[in-house]
């Protein structure tokens, strides 16, 4: 399967713990985003990369959470101390930047539940 | 900012029969692109169509296609001959020329009925 993958699908958490997920893109894709989406909306943005570069972090990504993507190909983002408010679906997506129109792929996302 | 919406929480279609989701966007930029995305139950979002707003063409794509209003910045979907297989969330979607993130609006349950 040459598609996004995440890992992992689902983790359960308690309140205050950290938690990591990844994000495997299309291998020839250089942007990676991250998304998350909460019952009954749609994906928020949260944060975005080119290559290694991170080029944009929204207001939703608070002090708590940080994402990286070290050589250009995985990416991980990672809450600290996390909240009830933290639940959702993670969504990750890969996009080749080039001239014009460039389709953003997702993966099947992380479901993260906070106890 | 740019935002979307989509003011129909849920709809339900019969099996064959054809059905329109509506969606409204602002924005001040004058290229842009919008989507249309489903996302089954198993949470895979797919891109089902998507618009150039420099096309005055409406995109087709099998049994989907829409009706872009530039003017009054509207994008509806319209499935045609609906299948079992449409069951999912769709939701309309802004990308701003620069390849900047996707902004989704609130999503559309559409079931359909056999």
């Amino acid at each position: 399967d040459t598609g996004v993958s995440q890992d992992p699908r689902h983790k359960i958490t308690k309140r205050g713990q950290n938690v990591t997920f990844r994000c495997d893109p299309i291998s020839e894709h250089n942007r990676l985003y991250w998304y998350r989406q909460t019952l009954g909306q749609g994906p928020e943005f949260l944060t975005y990369f080119q290559n290694e570069a991170q080029l944009e972090k929204s207001r939703l990504l608070s002090d708590r959470f940080s994402a990286e993507r070290p050589k250009g190909s995985f990416s991980t983002l990672e809450i600290q101390r996390t909240e009830q408010g933290d639940s959702a679906m993670y969504l990750c997506a890969s996009s080749l930047r080039a001239q014009g129109y460039n389709e953003q792929f997702f993966g099947p996302g992380t479901r993260l539940t906070v106890l | 900012a740019q935002t979307v919406t989509q003011s129909q929480p849920e709809m339900s279609v019969q099996e064959a029969e054809t059905v329109t989701l509506s969606c409204t966007y602002d924005t001040s930029e004058n290229n842009y692109y919008l989507f249309w995305y489903k996302q089954p139950p198993s949470r895979q979002m797919i891109l089902v169509i998507r618009q150039e707003a420099y096309k005055q063409q409406n995109a087709t794509e099998n049994r989907f296609s829409v009706n872009f209003q530039k003017a009054a910045k509207s994008f509806s979907l319209k499935i045609s001959d609906s299948q079992l297989g449409d069951t999912a969330m769709y939701f309309c979607a802004f990308l701003a020329s620069g390849n900047t993130p996707l902004v989704f609006g609130k999503g559309t349950r559409l079931s359909v009925i056999a």
